[in-house]
């Protein structure tokens, strides 16, 4: 059965400091792993989005991780901010329009 | 542009209701995606349109849930009978990359409670 684990479930941290989310999938076939940021009360927005052969990607202060081989998935947010607390979802695609979800992150950074 | 639209953004109605929910996605884009949002179980893909025809139906839950897309800048997802394990929040999601493993973009959302 595809599944999407992600890790911790919820997390807070001081302003200023650096975190790592988790991404465990045992998604087959794989296409791309994608991670959304939802605001609450918003629509996720998209953050960055991974095909098989790329292995890191940045965006701003978010950067993620794929180990194919592993089928982990990490991203990571330097210097947090106020405006990053936030649900953090990690999205994998099968192609063939199979998306599996995480559950989510919940971060909370507090001043 | 504006974004994905959705209306409305809250809407309570009583078990065995219709409830139809409405989205306008971004103009240009082809790929339309219906999704529902709860605690128990996150985010689930309902259905997709490509080019305003509909490609996957299969997380449509049960027939009470339709969705058409009469045009390119309209759609709506209609629940009829409404029941309270309905309520959650709905979003429409457009992409012009094609399929439903192109980048998103999510509007709002409509919180839907079935009471």
């Amino acid at each position: 059965k595809n599944q999407v684990e992600q890790s911790p479930q919820s997390l807070i941290i001081l302003e200023g400091k650096n975190c790592t989310l988790q991404c465990n999938y045992t998604v087959s076939p794989f296409s791309n792993l994608r991670w959304y940021k939802q605001d609450t009360g918003r629509g996720p927005v998209s953050l960055t989005i991974m095909t098989f052969s790329e292995n890191t990607k940045s965006n701003g202060r978010y950067t993620a991780t794929l180990d194919a081989d592993t089928k982990q998935s990490s991203l990571h947010i330097t210097a947090s901010q106020l405006s990053d607390s936030a649900s953090y979802i990690c999205v994998v695609d099968s192609g063939y329009s199979t998306l599996t979800f995480g559950k989510g992150t919940m971060l909370l950074v507090s001043p | 542009d504006a974004g994905v639209i959705q209306s409305p953004r809250h809407e309570v109605t009583e078990m065995g209701q219709e409830v139809t929910l409405r989205c306008k996605p971004i103009s240009g884009h082809n790929s339309l995606f219906w999704y529902r949002q709860t605690m128990m179980r996150g985010l689930e893909l309902l259905i997709y349109f490509n080019n305003n025809v509909p490609i996957d139906d299969s997380g449509m839950p049960e027939d009470r849930f339709s969705a058409k897309m009469p045009n390119a800048s309209f759609s709506t997802l209609k629940i009829q009978p409404s029941e309270p394990r309905d309520s959650a929040v709905y979003f429409c999601a457009s992409s012009s990359t094609g399929g439903a493993g192109g980048e998103a973009f999510f509007g709002q959302g409509t919180r839907l409670t079935v009471v």
